[in-house]
């Protein structure tokens, strides 16, 4: 069936380096994609979107990238900083707000 | 705003009791919401949209008999889990969309930490 999954299960980066999580999605009817961060015992908070008709998008200190050739989204995290560690998962929309998560990658920032 | 409460926030129970998960948006309204399960070390899977006046939407191989779901307002759906068993155990996640916004963004709610005795 159709998935999201990510490439990294688990990332590990030292505190004031930036960090990129990637993502490879097989539905190429989405058209809109999220990065959620989830801390240990937590529901997930939405972190950045991005929909199919672009292919940067940046927030605070996060850039999401979306590349629809090759089905692949990255996140990037500026000056990571120890309160960044947690997992993420990125997410595509299929019809009706449905929402399939990636497997998850876990971030560790060494201070 | 658009925040989402879950409770209760864990609950320990005997294997053979049902449990009942509440999901509440607290300022804002929202037709659909979804109920997730998660496994340690795994991601959310999705196991249900609760649409609000009518009968959830179930995902394939999610027992609609086990995990009754209730949408009876536009700030309340409700899960039980109808006798529960061990393989129950697990980390309950509900997410709501606003209706009165555009864009379908879902706010999830704190989660509920299952433990079946």
């Amino acid at each position: 069936g159709e998935s999201v999954g990510l490439h990294l299960p688990t990332l590990s980066v030292q505190e004031g380096d930036n960090s990129i999580i990637n993502c490879a999605y097989s539905n190429s009817a989405s058209d809109y994609f999220i990065w959620y961060k989830q801390e240990s015992g937590k529901g997930p908070q939405f972190i950045i979107d991005i929909r199919s008709n672009m292919d940067k998008r940046q927030g605070q200190r996060v850039t999401v990238l979306l590349n629809k050739t090759v089905k692949h989204l990255s996140l990037q995290i500026a000056a990571t900083q120890p309160g960044d560690s947690a997992v993420y998962f990125c997410a595509e929309y299929t019809g009706g707000f449905k929402t399939i998560f990636g497997a998850g990658t876990r971030l560790f920032v060494k201070a | 705003g658009a925040v989402v409460s879950q409770h209760p926030s864990w609950v320990i129970c005997k294997s053979g009791t049902s449990v009942k998960i509440e999901c509440r948006s607290l300022d804002f309204q929202a037709t659909t919401m979804f109920w997730y399960r998660q496994f340690p070390k795994q991601s959310l899977m999705l196991m249900a949209t609760s649409n609000e006046g009518s009968k959830a939407t179930y995902e394939q191989g999610v027992e609609k008999d086990k995990f009754l779901i209730n949408h009876a307002s536009l700030t309340l759906s409700t899960l039980t889990v109808t006798s529960a068993h061990p393989e129950d155990s697990s980390f309950y996640i509900c997410s709501a969309i606003n209706s009165g916004r555009t864009g379908g963004t879902q706010y999830f709610g704190p989660g509920t930490r299952l433990l079946v005795l």
